[in-house]
Protein backbone atom coordinates (compact mmCIF):
# COMPACT_ATOMS: atom_id res chain seq x y z
CA UNK A 1 0.00 0.00 0.00
CA UNK A 2 1.13 3.66 -0.31
CA UNK A 3 2.11 5.91 2.09
CA UNK A 4 2.37 9.64 2.53
CA UNK A 5 4.96 11.07 5.47
CA UNK A 6 5.11 14.84 5.83
CA UNK A 7 7.31 14.79 8.93
CA UNK A 8 7.56 18.19 9.74
CA UNK A 9 4.06 19.13 12.05
CA UNK A 10 5.06 23.05 11.98
CA UNK A 11 7.55 25.26 10.08
CA UNK A 12 7.88 28.74 10.44
CA UNK A 13 9.30 31.10 7.92
CA UNK A 14 9.86 35.03 7.84
CA UNK A 15 8.54 37.23 5.22
CA UNK A 16 10.17 37.41 1.92
CA UNK A 17 12.45 34.56 3.07
CA UNK A 18 12.32 30.85 1.41
CA UNK A 19 11.22 27.76 2.83
CA UNK A 20 11.30 24.15 1.85
CA UNK A 21 8.50 21.42 3.38
CA UNK A 22 9.69 18.16 3.35
CA UNK A 23 7.21 14.69 1.93
CA UNK A 24 8.35 11.16 1.80
CA UNK A 25 6.38 8.62 -0.18
CA UNK A 26 6.11 4.91 -0.56
CA UNK A 27 4.96 3.25 -3.51
CA UNK A 28 5.51 0.33 -5.90
CA UNK A 29 4.35 1.92 -8.24
CA UNK A 30 6.16 3.80 -11.28
CA UNK A 31 3.55 5.96 -12.93
CA UNK A 32 2.09 8.22 -10.40
CA UNK A 33 0.62 11.91 -9.41
CA UNK A 34 2.38 13.96 -6.47
CA UNK A 35 0.18 16.89 -5.13
CA UNK A 36 1.24 19.76 -2.75
CA UNK A 37 -2.67 21.29 -1.37
CA UNK A 38 -2.57 24.46 0.89
CA UNK A 39 -5.64 24.26 3.12
CA UNK A 40 -5.62 28.13 4.75
CA UNK A 41 -8.15 29.34 8.19
CA UNK A 42 -10.90 29.16 6.01
CA UNK A 43 -10.79 25.24 5.39
CA UNK A 44 -11.00 25.18 1.54
CA UNK A 45 -8.54 22.85 -0.19
CA UNK A 46 -6.81 24.49 -2.82
CA UNK A 47 -4.05 22.48 -5.36
CA UNK A 48 -0.72 24.04 -5.04
CA UNK A 49 1.39 22.43 -7.78
CA UNK A 50 1.07 18.77 -8.68
CA UNK A 51 4.54 16.60 -10.54
CA UNK A 52 3.69 13.73 -12.95
CA UNK A 53 6.62 10.66 -11.96
CA UNK A 54 7.31 10.19 -15.75
CA UNK A 55 8.51 13.91 -15.92
CA UNK A 56 11.90 14.49 -15.15
CA UNK A 57 11.85 17.82 -14.56
CA UNK A 58 10.32 19.55 -11.45
CA UNK A 59 7.32 21.63 -11.27
CA UNK A 60 7.34 25.33 -10.87
CA UNK A 61 4.38 27.53 -10.34
CA UNK A 62 5.07 30.93 -9.45
CA UNK A 63 6.82 31.25 -6.30
CA UNK A 64 6.00 27.51 -5.60
CA UNK A 65 8.23 24.94 -7.27
CA UNK A 66 9.19 21.28 -5.91
CA UNK A 67 12.28 19.09 -5.69
CA UNK A 68 11.00 15.57 -7.15
CA UNK A 69 13.54 13.06 -6.25
CA UNK A 70 11.99 10.14 -7.70
CA UNK A 71 15.04 7.23 -6.81
CA UNK A 72 14.59 8.29 -3.15
CA UNK A 73 10.72 9.00 -3.41
CA UNK A 74 10.90 12.42 -2.15
CA UNK A 75 9.08 15.33 -2.99
CA UNK A 76 9.63 18.81 -1.31
CA UNK A 77 8.19 22.11 -1.63
CA UNK A 78 9.58 24.88 -1.52
CA UNK A 79 7.96 28.44 -1.53
CA UNK A 80 10.29 31.40 -2.56
CA UNK A 81 9.56 35.11 -1.22
CA UNK A 82 7.03 33.90 1.46
CA UNK A 83 4.11 36.25 2.29
CA UNK A 84 1.59 36.31 4.99
CA UNK A 85 -0.88 34.85 2.74
CA UNK A 86 0.94 31.63 2.70
CA UNK A 87 0.22 31.32 6.06
CA UNK A 88 -1.82 27.54 5.75
CA UNK A 89 -1.45 23.89 6.53
CA UNK A 90 0.17 22.30 3.77
CA UNK A 91 -1.01 18.45 2.30
CA UNK A 92 1.39 16.45 0.42
CA UNK A 93 -0.43 13.44 -1.63
CA UNK A 94 -0.23 10.82 -3.57
CA UNK A 95 -2.71 9.11 -6.98
CA UNK A 96 -1.17 6.32 -9.13
CA UNK A 97 -1.78 6.81 -12.48
CA UNK A 98 -5.52 7.30 -13.50
CA UNK A 99 -6.58 4.71 -15.78
CA UNK A 100 -9.71 3.02 -16.10
CA UNK A 101 -8.72 0.47 -13.33
CA UNK A 102 -8.27 3.11 -11.04
CA UNK A 103 -9.86 4.59 -8.15
CA UNK A 104 -8.12 7.92 -8.67
CA UNK A 105 -8.15 8.66 -4.76
CA UNK A 106 -5.84 10.73 -3.20
CA UNK A 107 -3.54 9.61 -0.48
CA UNK A 108 -2.09 12.29 2.02
CA UNK A 109 0.52 12.94 4.13
CA UNK A 110 -0.10 14.12 7.95
CA UNK A 111 0.06 18.08 6.96
CA UNK A 112 2.82 20.93 7.84
CA UNK A 113 1.48 24.17 9.57
CA UNK A 114 3.35 27.18 7.90
CA UNK A 115 3.38 30.17 10.18
CA UNK A 116 4.70 32.91 8.16
CA UNK A 117 6.20 36.08 10.10
CA UNK A 118 6.12 39.67 9.27
CA UNK B 1 -20.95 30.26 -7.90
CA UNK B 2 -18.99 27.66 -6.59
CA UNK B 3 -18.08 24.50 -8.55
CA UNK B 4 -18.46 21.93 -5.39
CA UNK B 5 -20.66 22.81 -2.44
CA UNK B 6 -21.54 21.14 0.77
CA UNK B 7 -24.37 21.46 3.29
CA UNK B 8 -24.40 22.28 6.01
CA UNK B 9 -21.09 23.76 6.65
CA UNK B 10 -21.15 23.21 10.33
CA UNK B 11 -23.64 20.92 12.42
CA UNK B 12 -23.68 19.61 16.32
CA UNK B 13 -25.56 17.09 16.85
CA UNK B 14 -25.34 14.47 19.34
CA UNK B 15 -24.95 10.84 19.84
CA UNK B 16 -27.00 8.26 18.34
CA UNK B 17 -28.51 10.68 16.18
CA UNK B 18 -28.96 10.38 12.20
CA UNK B 19 -27.14 12.81 9.81
CA UNK B 20 -26.29 13.58 6.06
CA UNK B 21 -23.56 15.82 4.91
CA UNK B 22 -24.65 16.58 1.23
CA UNK B 23 -22.36 17.50 -1.58
CA UNK B 24 -23.51 18.82 -5.15
CA UNK B 25 -21.24 19.70 -8.06
CA UNK B 26 -21.59 21.66 -11.48
CA UNK B 27 -18.57 20.63 -13.14
CA UNK B 28 -20.31 17.71 -14.97
CA UNK B 29 -17.55 15.36 -13.44
CA UNK B 30 -18.54 11.47 -12.99
CA UNK B 31 -16.29 10.48 -10.06
CA UNK B 32 -17.26 11.85 -6.64
CA UNK B 33 -15.53 11.52 -2.78
CA UNK B 34 -15.77 11.83 0.39
CA UNK B 35 -12.50 12.25 2.75
CA UNK B 36 -12.24 12.90 6.24
CA UNK B 37 -9.83 15.07 8.20
CA UNK B 38 -8.46 14.58 11.28
CA UNK B 39 -5.47 16.49 13.00
CA UNK B 40 -2.27 14.99 12.78
CA UNK B 41 -4.01 12.10 10.15
CA UNK B 42 -4.35 14.37 7.14
CA UNK B 43 -7.23 13.20 4.75
CA UNK B 44 -8.58 10.21 4.66
CA UNK B 45 -10.57 8.27 2.15
CA UNK B 46 -14.27 7.46 3.30
CA UNK B 47 -16.44 6.13 -0.54
CA UNK B 48 -15.74 6.84 -3.37
CA UNK B 49 -17.96 6.58 -6.37
CA UNK B 50 -17.88 6.65 -10.20
CA UNK B 51 -21.08 6.99 -11.34
CA UNK B 52 -24.67 6.43 -10.36
CA UNK B 53 -24.93 2.82 -9.90
CA UNK B 54 -20.80 2.26 -8.72
CA UNK B 55 -20.14 2.85 -4.99
CA UNK B 56 -17.27 1.65 -3.35
CA UNK B 57 -15.64 1.67 0.35
CA UNK B 58 -12.44 3.49 0.80
CA UNK B 59 -10.20 2.74 3.35
CA UNK B 60 -12.40 4.33 6.89
CA UNK B 61 -16.34 3.32 5.66
CA UNK B 62 -16.84 1.67 8.71
CA UNK B 63 -20.48 3.87 10.41
CA UNK B 64 -20.94 5.23 7.17
CA UNK B 65 -22.95 5.01 4.23
CA UNK B 66 -23.75 7.02 0.75
CA UNK B 67 -26.07 7.88 -2.18
CA UNK B 68 -25.24 9.15 -5.26
CA UNK B 69 -28.68 10.40 -6.30
CA UNK B 70 -27.56 12.06 -9.43
CA UNK B 71 -24.17 12.12 -11.40
CA UNK B 72 -24.25 15.85 -9.55
CA UNK B 73 -24.93 15.11 -6.11
CA UNK B 74 -23.53 12.34 -3.78
CA UNK B 75 -24.19 12.54 0.16
CA UNK B 76 -22.96 10.93 3.38
CA UNK B 77 -24.60 9.60 6.10
CA UNK B 78 -23.42 8.74 9.63
CA UNK B 79 -26.92 6.10 10.64
CA UNK B 80 -26.14 6.86 14.46
CA UNK B 81 -23.39 9.14 15.26
CA UNK B 82 -20.39 9.00 17.79
CA UNK B 83 -18.29 11.48 19.01
CA UNK B 84 -15.11 9.83 17.77
CA UNK B 85 -16.72 10.86 14.22
CA UNK B 86 -16.39 14.67 15.00
CA UNK B 87 -14.09 15.62 12.12
CA UNK B 88 -14.11 17.96 8.96
CA UNK B 89 -15.04 16.11 5.99
CA UNK B 90 -14.73 16.83 2.41
CA UNK B 91 -16.32 16.19 -0.89
CA UNK B 92 -14.34 16.07 -3.99
CA UNK B 93 -14.94 15.59 -7.74
CA UNK B 94 -12.45 14.19 -10.62
CA UNK B 95 -12.93 13.84 -14.53
CA UNK B 96 -11.88 10.32 -15.31
CA UNK B 97 -10.39 11.74 -18.33
CA UNK B 98 -7.36 14.45 -16.15
CA UNK B 99 -7.74 13.70 -12.88
CA UNK B 100 -7.27 16.55 -11.14
CA UNK B 101 -9.97 16.23 -7.93
CA UNK B 102 -11.73 19.77 -6.83
CA UNK B 103 -13.08 20.00 -3.34
CA UNK B 104 -15.67 21.84 -1.62
CA UNK B 105 -15.61 23.89 1.40
CA UNK B 106 -16.37 21.24 3.66
CA UNK B 107 -17.97 20.38 6.91
CA UNK B 108 -17.63 20.89 10.51
CA UNK B 109 -19.03 18.09 11.83
CA UNK B 110 -19.20 17.62 15.92
CA UNK B 111 -20.79 14.52 17.99
CA UNK B 112 -21.39 15.15 21.18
Amino acid sequence: AQTVTQSQPEMSVQEAETVTLSCTYDTSESDYYLFWYKQPPSRQMILVIRQEAYKQQNATENRFSVNFQKAAKSFSLKISDSQLGDAAMYFCAYRRSVGSSNTGKLIFGQGTTLQVKP
Amino acid sequence: DADVTQTPRNRITKTGKRIMLECSQTKGHDRMYWYRQDPGLGLRLIYYSFDVKDINKGEISDGYSVSRQAQAKFSLSLESAIPNQTALYFCATSSGLSGEQYFGPGTRLTVT
